[in-house]
């Protein structure tokens, strides 16, 4: 069974740029599996921030940016603050109807 | 304004049923399929289901198969999630999500969520 790998948890410093990745157990991720980053605060629904491989949700400030680097979807966050402390969750489509999600980044900004 | 509101989670007991429903509202209902993504406690998110626009097609985690029927009723705009057999393993929040398009379409918008407890 495919895993979709996530670094479990990142640090950056206020201002900074930090970029989180999601991977394939076995294999590389391509724009066909659709890589897709959601971001999800302590008690809240999770919000949409990139679907697609690249394309921002609406309201989503353009700090936030996907793509593919390497074998991996990438999502990096530029001018981090402190409000980006949270959990953000990758998915990627893997056929048939089905999506797999991957176990979560926990970002810390300090 | 798209809203997404799941209503019908609570306590069960390990073996017992429930049925979760979502509210649709702000967009053509019948265009986009719809999923279930649940989040257990101390973890990640979880794709449970999907189903088409239609309603034709569906589509289940190897973890629910058998267990859980995802359905619609498009004259209503609302998505049902029942959930047969329920294990402790179930326990989580669960949350409707609306896609972009077809059911290989990524999630756009997402409900609140409903509690779903199994516990004796």
């Amino acid at each position: 069974q495919t895993v979709v790998t996530q670094e479990p948890s990142f640090s950056v410093s206020p201002g900074g740029t930090v970029t989180l990745t999601c991977g394939l157990s076995s294999g590389s991720v391509s724009t066909s599996y659709y890589p897709s980053w959601y971001q999800q605060t302590p008690g809240q629904a999770p919000r949409t921030l990139i679907y697609s491989t690249n394309t921002r949700s609406s309201g989503v400030p353009d700090r936030f940016s996907g793509s593919i680097l390497g074998n991996k979807a990438a999502l990096t966050i530029t001018g981090a603050q402190a409000d980006d402390e949270c959990d953000y969750y990758c998915v990627l489509y893997m056929g048939s109807g089905i999506w797999v999600f991957g176990g979560g980044t926990k970002l810390t900004v300090l | 304004e798209v809203q997404l509101v799941e209503s019908g989670g609570g306590l069960v007991q390990p073996g017992g049923s429930l049925r979760l429903s979502c509210a649709a509202s702000g967009f053509t209902f019948s265009s986009y399929a719809m999923s279930w993504v649940r989040r257990a406690p101390g973890k990640g998110l979880e794709w449970v289901s999907a189903i088409s626009g239609g309603g034709g097609s569906t589509y289940y985690a190897d973890s629910v198969k058998g267990r859980f029927t995802i359905s619609r009723d498009n004259s209503k705009n609302t998505l049902y999630l029942q959930m047969k057999s329920l294990r402790a393993e179930d326990t989580a929040i669960y949350y409707c999500a609306k896609s972009l398009g077809g059911v290989n379409y990524p999630i756009d918008y997402w409900g609140q969520g409903t509690l779903v407890t199994v516990s004796s």
